[in-house]
């Protein structure tokens, strides 16, 4: 079983600083992919990276696949209340087949 | 904007019994999952439904487990006979084409099962 570990766990910083989160594993991933899930709703895509040291952004939202596509990270500068939610990374092995990370929860507090 | 809906959003029952899940996908999506998450845990893959059949599980996805897509629209999990660790978020997802891994998964808001 493929195992995404994400870190930090849990992250708390004020309005307009910088965070980055990872996303870590020891298998290689065909893919991964980035999803933001509100309280009560069902994760939603943020994006899908699939080359190693593909290098994506999304407004204040950097997002790296590591060369070796084992890992990734999710960088967003100057963070804004709108922002908190759990992050999660998922990885692509087999075509039909996700695997979750274990999620990082941000709080961003205005 | 289309949507995948999930019913119940909550469901209460009593283990040993059977609970059905129900998910409407998004109307043009070919492609049907089942993922759940326990609470304060990780989202997990369950299933995955494809041209009527199933196309992929996890180990999770036991003989308790079934799926159907009974009516061309409705997609439906089945549990036989419900255990307390079942007590999970079951979120539906779906997609239009070419597999979850680089394409769009769109996923329902989830129904809450909690088994006492």
């Amino acid at each position: 079983t493929q195992l995404l570990e994400q870190s930090p766990q849990f992250l708390s910083i004020q309005e307009g600083e910088n965070l980055t989160v990872y996303c870590n594993s020891s298998s290689v991933f065909s893919s991964l992919q980035w999803y933001r899930q509100e309280p009560g709703e069902g994760p939603v895509l943020l994006v899908t990276v699939v080359t190693g040291g593909e290098v994506k952004k999304l407004k204040r939202l950097t997002f790296q696949f590591g060369d070796a596509r084992k890992d990734s990270s999710l960088h967003i500068t100057a963070a804004q209340p709108g922002d908190t939610g759990l992050y999660l990374c998922a990885g692509g092995v087999s075509w039909d087949n996700l695997f979750f990370g274990t999620g990082t929860r941000l709080t961003v507090i205005p | 904007e289309p949507e995948v809906t999930q019913t119940p959003s909550h469901q209460v029952t009593q283990m040993g019994q059977e609970v059905i899940l129900r998910c409407v996908p998004i109307s043009n999506h070919l492609y049907f999952y089942w993922y759940r998450q326990i609470l304060g845990q990780k989202v997990e893959f369950l299933v995955s439904f494809y041209n009527n059949e199933i196309s992929e599980k996890s180990e999770i996805f036991d003989d308790q487990f079934s799926v159907e897509r009974p009516d061309g629209s409705n997609f439906t999990l089945k549990i036989r006979s419900t255990k307390l660790e079942d007590s999970a978020m079951y979120f539906c997802a779906s997609l239009l084409a070419g597999g979850p891994v680089t394409g769009e998964l769109f996923f329902g808001e989830g129904s809450r099962l909690t088994v006492l």
